[in-house]
């Protein structure tokens, strides 16, 4: 099952303006991780936030959590057509045996239009 | 530094058939996992392998298994393929855990699996 829902479920946008996803899960989590995939090929990993993190920046990309609400917002400002994809959040379900387990979301398919 | 890189990148079995799918993480990194990915299901998690020992494992049957090298290198195979078993397989590679929690898991190209 998904640990997370993801909203929208699409989106389209022009080319420059923001782009805004939301991402909500059920369980407590030690750390979030945001993905990009390209037309069914591999996962990019874009950036990872921390539970005891509120907010981290990377290059165009703002990413927030708020554990309080079990919710992360990804924000690409400026966006280019490059930037259509499937954006992913994904969630580490827990420590069993420090083994890493990613949960994902369903995916926000965002789509620039030029 | 080369990335995770799985072969073969596209498979076609008949149903019945056998598959094994290898995946080469980025060197350094220990940690080995796998998803299946799917229109209908999305991505789920197989199974986790660190120090060739399997650590965690998703809800699949057992005809889904894997097994790690000693030099990380992993590989999944699937028995007696069924037709919903069709599917993108991605691998993903970490380091260790750290301390403070998880570390980032970097995937390759996956394997885009067809069952006939």
């Amino acid at each position: 099952s998904q640990q997370g829902e993801e909203d929208p479920q699409a989106l389209s946008i022009q080319e420059g303006e923001n782009a805004t996803m939301n991402c909500s899960y059920k369980t407590s989590i030690n750390n979030l991780q945001w993905y990009r995939q390209n037309s069914g090929r591999g996962l990019v990993h874009l950036i990872l936030i921390r539970s005891n993190e509120r907010e981290k920046h990377s290059g165009r990309l703002r990413v927030t959590l708020d554990t309080s609400k079990k919710s992360s917002s990804l924000l690409i400002t400026a966006s280019r057509a490059a930037d259509t994809a499937s954006y992913f959040c994904a969630t580490d379900a827990g420590w069993i045996q420090g083994a890493q387990k990613l949960v994902f979301g369903q995916g926000t398919r965002l789509t620039i239009n030029p | 530094k080369a990335g995770v890189t799985q072969t073969p990148r596209y498979l076609i079995k008949t149903r019945g058939q056998q598959v094994t799918l290898s995946c080469s993480p980025i060197s350094g990194h220990r940690s080995v996992s796998w998803y299946q990915q799917t229109p209908g299901q999305g991505l789920q998690f197989l199974f986790e392998y660190f120090s060739e020992t399997q650590r965690n494992k998703g809800n699949f049957p057992g005809r889904f298994s894997g097994r790690q090298f000693s030099n990380s290198r992993s590989e999944m195979n699937v028995s007696t393929l069924e037709l919903g078993d069709s599917a993108l397989y991605l691998c993903a590679s970490s380091k260790t855990r750290d301390p403070a929690g998880l570390t980032e898991a970097f995937f390759g190209q996956g394997t885009r699996l067809t069952v006939v």
